[in-house]
């Protein structure tokens, strides 16, 4: 079946603009997550959807960074006055929502911020 | 400090060679450990998965976690060429909204050559 798949895969965009990234998780997984990785380091989580709700958004950095999943499915990540500090690849994951499934990556959006 | 650390290496090996990567971590509240496997330009893709203390293994890979000194390791016999990538340990906790919480460490480069 199909896997997770996110869009764009490269987004290339100037300091200040906003931009979203765009998350389609395996169907009939009802867990979502964000993380994001910068060059040379392991993901960073920064939020986890369980259904429409959010679950934990700790990891968002500050109030420029808004993730959504209005109907349970496709997950949108927004960013505001982008930064050049916010270039990395944005990854998606999406599981089953048990405790401790497998978490199943997409193949991440590389995000650079001129 | 990170919660996760990991050696990034590079580490370098001949084909046939025993690969032994680790982790050590802080947190005592993880009760889950994986690994994850990742190619240049795809996600992490999920390769061990413990809970708690003990030994797993699969095929050419054992995972093996010791929590009273809180450190992970994964060994990988016979390497192949095709092992080559980056080896991501990550962690999570068991309660609550933790659980879809990974923590990644930073990774570790590993290149088999033939």
């Amino acid at each position: 079946g199909a896997g997770v798949s996110q869009t764009p895969s490269n987004k290339v965009t100037e300091k200040g603009k906003y931009v979203e990234l765009r998350c389609d998780p395996i169907s009939g997984h009802t867990a979502l997550y964000w993380y994001r990785q910068s060059l040379g380091q392991g993901p960073e989580f920064l939020i986890y959807f369980q259904g429409t709700g959010a679950a934990d958004d700790s990891g968002l950095p500050n109030d420029r960074f808004f993730a959504v999943r209005p109907e349970g499915s496709v997950s949108t990540l927004k960013i505001q006055r982008t930064e050049r500090g916010d270039s990395a690849v944005y990854l998606c994951a999406s599981s089953t929502g048990g405790v401790a499934d497998t978490q199943y990556f997409g193949p991440g959006t590389r995000l650079t911020v001129l | 400090q990170k919660e996760v650390e990991q050696d990034p290496g590079p580490l370098s090996v001949p084909e046939g060679a025993i690969v032994s990567l680790n982790c050590t971590y802080s947190n005592s509240a993880f009760q889950y450990f994986m690994w994850y496997r990742q190619y240049s330009r795809k996600g992490p893709e999920l390769l061990m998965y413990t809970y708690s203390s003990g030994n797993k293994e699969d095929g050419r890979f054992t995972a093996q976690v010791d929590k009273s000194s809180k450190y992970i390791s994964l060994f990988i016999r016979d390497s192949q060429p095709s092992d080559s990538a980056t080896y991501l340990c990550a962690m999570s906790g068991a309660g609550g909204t933790s659980y879809g919480k990974l923590t990644f460490g930073q990774g570790t480069i590993l290149t088999v050559h033939p």
